[in-house]
């Protein structure tokens, strides 16, 4: 089945405390990208990925860092988390840049 | 000014109604319109996906873009409760891997 699989799906952690939520794609897909959803502000775009050891900032990377080391992967890394950085988390893959993208389940990410 | 804008909604419309959802936008680059369904607790899911000016249309959905107002439109036929869901508009110029999103409009269809 092809998906887009996110993990952990909730976390709550404290400030300041280094995390990285992984996101894993089995479409073969190039492009991928990482995106929070908060009320009132819509899907804004963190950090994207057109392929292998090429990643770019989004509308909102401050805070937020990622690589793409394979294909599949593309994990986000908040080095020092803040509570502003509470939000749901969602990555994204296509084949062809930011259209017909496959979203995956979701992180509710909490920071306190 | 935001670069979409979406008719933020709630929406409520009775069972087998016609609905039109609604996007403006405000940067004439963009060239591929796309719509999204959100289900509660659940990541987007494409729709619909439209290149440049004119209509698509797949099943009771019908997609439409008018380049010159900069106005996109979802219409859904013959709606269904289980048409209920936030629908996202989604706009990009294609150059870049840029993607920038309306905030949402919440659909309720009652039986």
């Amino acid at each position: 089945e092809a998906q887009v699989t996110q993990n952990p799906r909730y976390l709550i952690t404290v400030t300041g405390k280094k995390l990285t939520v992984t996101c894993s794609q089995n479409m073969n897909h190039e492009y991928m990208s990482w995106y929070r959803q908060d009320p009132g502000l819509g899907l804004r775009q963190i950090y994207y990925s057109m392929n292998v050891e090429v990643t770019d900032k989004g509308d909102v990377p401050e805070g937020y860092k990622v690589s793409r080391k394979e294909k599949r992967n593309f994990p986000l890394i908040l080095e020092s988390p803040s509570p502003n950085q509470t939000s749901l988390y969602f990555c994204a893959s296509s084949l062809y840049g930011p259209i017909e993208a496959f979203f995956g389940q979701g992180t509710r990410l909490t920071v306190v | 000014q935001k670069e979409v804008e979406q008719d933020p909604g709630p929406l409520s419309v009775p069972e087998g109604a016609i609905v039109s959802l609604n996007c403006t936008y405000s940067n004439s680059a963009f060239q591929y319109f796309m719509w999204y369904r959100q289900y509660s607790r659940k990541g987007p899911e494409l729709l619909m996906y439209t290149y440049s000016s004119g209509n698509k249309e797949d099943g009771r959905f019908t997609a439409q873009v008018d380049k010159s107002s900069k106005y996109i439109s979802l219409f859904i036929r013959d709606s269904q409760p289980s048409d209920s869901a936030t629908y996202l508009c989604a706009m990009s110029d294609g150059n870049a891997g840029k993607s920038t999103f309306g905030d949402g409009t919440t659909l309720t269809v009652k039986p």
